[in-house]
């Protein structure tokens, strides 16, 4: 069974700084997708960013960018310049090639100060 | 995302009581799925289904059930409502191609139990 874990139940930044959000993820598959997902007070679900593992390439949208470590298992968020718009819940997610079924983390509330 | 819309977004029930989460989506996407989510816990998946004909459980079917009314329309049902099943639920899609693994949410719906 595939498992991902946010060690990070809370972080707060000033605005306009950097800050790393970490997850790592535990699977004996090879082929997979991890996602970050952003959940403000409005309580939806918003899709931040996308990375599939067969690409060595970090993805990056915008300010938000990942570094992932395929053989660590370690995928992290990096929010660049935060604002306070990004204040919210962020977690990481996980899927097989085949997309049964996304397994999440616990997630890290996210608090971005002015 | 308003392609996929959940009703009602907020419900309170007594216990015993039979209530219905109803999600429906123009994404046009054959893929849908129930996840509840409680503090603390993430996101659970409760059910999903492939295509109309197509439904399987999730982690935690227990106490629910579901029905595929049409591509568009995803429905879980509570039978006999208790306490325990006090929390946010979350419809999702996605499309059925390889590749196109992401998953995109409804507003969810908070439902208390009493």
């Amino acid at each position: 069974a595939q498992t991902v874990t946010q060690s990070q139940p809370e972080m707060s930044v000033q605005e306009a700084e950097t800050v790393t959000l970490s997850c790592t993820y535990d699977t004996s598959e090879s082929n997979y997708y991890l996602f970050w997902y952003k959940q403000p007070p409005s309580r939806q679900m918003i899709l931040v960013i996308r990375q599939e593992a067969y690409k060595q390439q970090n993805a990056t949208e915008n300010r938000f960018s990942v570094n992932f470590q395929k053989a660590a298992k370690s995928f992290s968020l990096k929010i660049s310049d935060s604002q306070l718009g990004d204040t919210a819940m962020y977690f990481c997610a996980f899927t097989l090639f085949g997309n049964e079924k996304l397994t999440f983390g616990t997630g890290t509330r996210l608090t971005i100060i002015p | 995302d308003a392609d996929v819309t959940q009703t009602p977004r907020n419900r309170i029930t007594k216990t015993g009581k039979r209530i219905m989460l109803e999600c429906s989506q123009t994404k046009g996407h054959d893929r849908m799925y129930w996840y509840r989510q409680d503090p603390g816990l993430g996101l659970r998946l409760i059910y999903y289904s492939f295509d109309v004909k197509d439904i399987n459980k999730g982690e935690i079917s227990d106490g629910y059930s579901v029905s595929r009314q049409a591509q568009a329309k995803f429905s879980l049902s509570l039978e006999s409502a208790i306490p325990n099943q006090t929390a946010l639920y979350f419809c999702a899609t996605s499309p059925a191609a390889a590749g196109q693994e992401t998953q995109y949410f409804g507003p969810g719906t908070r439902l208390l139990v009493l």
